[in-house]
């Protein structure tokens, strides 16, 4: 069975740093497009990084230079190091598997809820 | 302000139909076969309902359903049912540089 169980969230102060996880069972995250994706209180939810399979990463330009995706195979796991973190930063962060061309996302996490606040 | 737009909410009485659009421009819903929808329930892992427009994966029930005409997708339940009470979020592709773009979000209500 495929699960993500996402952790690391929590009350940062702004310009803080912080970095999210996400565990993965029932699939191999190296051999997997894998994402994170966050939702704002009240708001939709947005694209935030993509890390491919060739180990290349893409980010929305709202987090490019301050977030970096990254993961670790022999832990089966994936990051989102997350650095001069701000108000609008505050969200649920969900990773999630990203399969096809161009793709959907078909399995997510639970989430994880990072609120960025003095 | 999302890049797709959805109506906050529906509602419908049970085993009645309802159907969410999702309004886009020919930058992503119009110009890609690529959307999909996913299913909110608090506290939960989101779920896939519908991809590349109209597909189900397996385990959906195929009282859900999708569309897509011009720039606006669509989604659509039938036999409404008390466990279908959640948040929709339409997706879209959007091209290489953008990658994908969600919608705002609609609650349904079985009431």
């Amino acid at each position: 069975e495929v699960q993500l169980v996402e952790s690391g969230g929590g009350l940062i102060q702004p310009g803080g740093s912080l970095r999210l996880s996400c565990a993965a069972s029932g699939f191999t995250v190296s051999s997997n497009h894998m994402t994170w994706v966050r939702q704002a209180p009240g708001k939709g939810l947005e694209w935030v990084s993509i890390l491919y399979t060739g180990g290349s990463t893409y980010s929305a330009d709202s987090v490019k230079g301050r977030f970096t995706i990254s993961r670790d195979n022999s832990k089966n796991t994936l990051y989102l190091q997350m650095n001069s973190l701000r108000a609008d930063d505050t969200a649920v962060y969900y990773c999630a598997r990203w399969f096809g061309a161009p793709g959907y996302f078909d399995y997510w996490g639970q989430g994880t809820l990072v609120t960025v606040s003095s | 302000q999302s890049a797709l737009t959805q109506p906050r909410s529906v509602s419908g009485s049970p085993g009645q139909s309802v159907t969410i659009s999702c309004t886009g421009t020919s930058s992503d819903v119009g110009g890609y076969n690529f959307v999909s929808w996913y299913q909110l329930h608090p506290g939960k892992a989101p779920k896939l309902m519908i991809y590349d427009v109209s597909k189900r994966p397996s385990g959906v029930p195929d009282r859900f359903s999708g569309s897509k005409s011009g720039n606006t997708a669509s989604l659509t339940i039938s036999g409404l049912q008390a466990e279908d009470e959640a948040d929709y979020y339409c997706c879209s592709y959007a091209g290489t540089y953008i990658l994908w773009v969600f919608g705002g979000g609609t609650k349904l209500t079985v009431l």
